[in-house]
């Protein structure tokens, strides 16, 4: 994941909002997404921007892209407790005719009442 | 409608033997990748399979090889164990590759090697 670099932790109050960062390397990204992971549990695929977008909301979570920077950010609006759990940031460009998502090491938010 | 599913969900292995790990993808889904998540860190890509044979391929070595049967499931081996070989390893399915979302993940096997 040295393509992709989060900060590694973030604490917020519930009902507040979370913002995760993440930036990337690879100019040529096509697809950039954020997955969740829970304790025990696999990846969820949250949502996905693709790389000639600047924005995408999508109920609770609003993603931002600035290109330009190569930086990507998730938004999380009334967080809640069940929203503690790891955020990964990937990227990914089109190789082989296959899209492979390069994960960051990932964003532990933690979410108290 | 079953995710996909990872067999087993542990194991201890001891340094140097072989281990092989199994995955069904999820129903309608005929591509597999398999990644590495070492504790702390980010899943890793090994490879992936799609019609059987092995399509793209991460940084790592030859210890590590797969398979992929006609209903489309998968196993990944790894030969010659080392203690860097702990880690969860990650089986995720999609449909076809060219498709730049919906990998679903299972939950994983963690691997233990002493």
């Amino acid at each position: 994941g040295e393509d992709v670099e989060q900060s590694l932790f973030l604490s917020v109050r519930e009902g507040d909002s979370s913002v995760i960062n993440c930036t990337y390397t690879d100019s040529s990204s096509t697809y950039l997404y954020w997955y969740k992971q829970e304790p025990g549990a696999g990846l969820q695929l949250l949502t996905y921007i693709f790389s000639n977008m600047d924005m995408k909301q999508d109920q609770r979570l609003t993603v931002l892209l600035n290109k330009k920077d190569k930086h990507l950010s998730l938004r999380i609006a009334d967080t809640q407790t069940g929203d503690s759990a790891i955020y990964f940031c990937a990227e990914s460009l089109a190789s082989g005719g296959s899209y492979i998502p390069t994960f960051g090491r990932g964003t532990s938010l933690i979410v108290h009442p | 409608d079953a995710g996909v599913t990872q067999s087993p969900t542990h194991l201890i292995k001891t340094r140097g033997q072989q281990v092989t790990l199994r995955c069904s993808p999820k129903s309608g889904h005929d591509t597999v990748s398999w990644y590495q998540q070492a504790l702390g860190q980010g899943p890793q890509f090994i490879f992936q399979y799609y019609e059987e044979e092995e399509r793209q391929r991460g940084n790592f070595p030859d210890r590590f090889s797969g398979h992929q049967f006609p209903n489309y499931s998968s196993e990944l081996n790894v030969n010659a164990l080392l203690l860097g070989d702990s880690a969860l390893y990650l089986c995720a399915s999609s449909l076809v590759p060219g498709r730049p979302y919906g990998y679903t993940f299972g939950s994983g096997t963690r691997l233990t090697v002493v």
